[in-house]
């Protein structure tokens, strides 16, 4: 059974560019949510997404923008990148929004680097 | 708003000591509550998890409980590894399934 992915597992780019991340749920899981986690951190929660609509948003700027697939996949865009988007961003898949009987599974992360 | 106060690190330990990392929480009704744990550069792995209280959640040799009089969920193991060495993180959830992460604790076992 495979577990949450993502990809790429890093990424450098420079300030002003526009960058997308990828991730693909576990199997028979229909949510996907993001998170920012800066270096030393906890996890910060960036949006949530659920038949392919954007279900619940964190406080990040509008720079952050997502997408979710008809097989639950989702993007994370970001655009115009400053130095402080550099962090790394997990994904985490659930099923069954909203019950308490339901866990996030979390991904490896892409490590995002702005210089 | 919902919030998660965990205790300081970084805890270095000796294998075989008790260890202990406090978690303290601020929400209204009856939040989930879980334990993450992060080893060196990857993802969060579920550790626990607790869905009301009094439960107690348990896995690998690591407990904790949900207190709701004392809004704790405080995370204990008897007797402790080097491969337990990692960043652990108290987190809640409410309703929509949104995580609050408390800041982590790093713990480093020595042989």
């Amino acid at each position: 059974d495979a577990g949450v992915t993502q990809s790429p597992t890093h990424l450098i780019k420079t300030r002003g560019q526009q960058v997308t991340l990828r991730c693909s749920p576990k199997s028979g899981h229909d949510t996907v949510s993001w998170y920012q986690q800066a270096l030393g951190q906890g996890p910060q929660f960036i949006f949530q997404y659920y038949e392919e609509e954007e279900r619940q948003r964190g406080n990040f700027p509008d720079r952050f923008s997502g997408h979710q697939f008809p097989n639950y996949s989702s993007e994370l865009n970001v655009n115009a990148l400053l130095l402080g988007d550099s962090a790394l961003y997990l994904c985490a898949s659930s099923f069954i929004p909203g019950s308490k009987a339901d866990t996030q599974y979390f991904g490896p992360g892409t490590r995002l680097t702005v210089l | 708003g919902n919030s998660v106060t965990q205790m300081e690190g970084p805890v270095t330990l000796s294998e075989e000591a008790f260890l202990t990392i406090n978690c303290t929480y601020t929400a209204t009704g009856y939040p989930s509550l879980f334990w993450y744990v992060q080893y060196p550069g990857e993802g969060l792995q579920l550790l626990l998890k607790a869905t009301k209280a009094d439960d107690k959640g348990s896995n690998k040799g690591f407990e904790a409980t949900y207190r709701k009089e004392t809004t704790s969920f405080h995370l204990e193991k008897g007797s402790v590894q080097v491969s337990d060495s990692a960043v652990y993180f108290c987190a809640l959830s409410q309703g929509a399934q949104k995580l609050v992460f408390g800041q982590g604790t790093r713990l480093t076992i020595n042989p």
